[in-house]
């Protein structure tokens, strides 16, 4: 097992309401990454936090937006919750930013009504 | 041109056989490459990381063609167990995006 959790394991949501998930990161890793995989698809990069600054973002509109705490673990927030938002949403957490190996817990199942 | 192509698959192989995947990228400058295996409705699982020189891990085999702009992974006499979509992954090294393949199925046969 790679160390990473997240919580909660599923979720359904209804249009229009707001959802957060949430990730900890391996012990000793300073950086986590956010993905969205639907399904038949590679996961696509929401964004990445590094020592609580985000430091690079995918292509997803600002009503996706995340925290990383001191201690690294790290929150996904997504507002007005659309039906195409419904999709696995994987956290990964590396040793540092830039490269580095990424390690995945394994994922939030979020379904939008 | 996408940034990370695969061919989707399957392939559908006997046990014992080898099989490659090859993983073509756009951005010149990507510095990182990986290999993911993922398990349906599960988890990618890191397999290998991609390195210049090659490198082998068992039966599993990764090169790097930096002239070419793709990786490959070799699998040698494949067992059931490697039935699973295979995810290349190439790191930008401008904005720290991982940029994911869409996967190859691969389907070991008894």
């Amino acid at each position: 097992e790679t160390g990473v959790t997240q919580s909660p394991t599923h979720l359904i949501k209804t249009r229009g309401q707001q959802v957060t998930l949430r990730c900890s990161s391996q012990s000793g890793h300073n950086t986590v990454s956010w993905y969205q995989q639907a399904l038949g698809q590679g996961p696509q990069f929401i964004f990445q936090y590094y020592r609580e600054e985000e430091n690079g973002r995918g292509n997803f509109p600002p009503r996706f937006s995340g925290l990383q705490f001191p201690n690294y673990s790290s929150e996904l927030n997504v507002n007005a919750l659309e039906l195409d938002d419904s999709a696995l949403y994987l956290c990964a957490s590396s040793p540092s930013q830039g490269g580095f190996e990424q390690y995945f817990g394994p994922g939030t199942r979020l379904t939008v009504t | 041109r996408k940034e990370v192509e695969q061919d989707p698959g399957p392939f559908n192989v006997p046990e014992g056989a080898t099989v490659a995947f090859n993983c073509t990228y756009s951005n010149s400058a990507s510095q990182s490459f990986f290999w993911y295996r993922q398990d349906c409705r599960k988890e990618p699982k890191l397999l290998m990381s991609v390195y210049s020189s090659g490198n082998e891990d068992g039966r599993f085999t990764a090169q790097l063609n930096r002239a070419s702009q793709y990786i490959s992974l070799l699998i040698r006499d494949s067992k059931l167990s490697d039935s699973a979509t295979y995810l290349c992954v190439v790191n930008d090294p401008g904005t720290y995006k991982y940029i994911f393949g869409t996967g190859t199925r691969l389907k070991v046969l008894a």
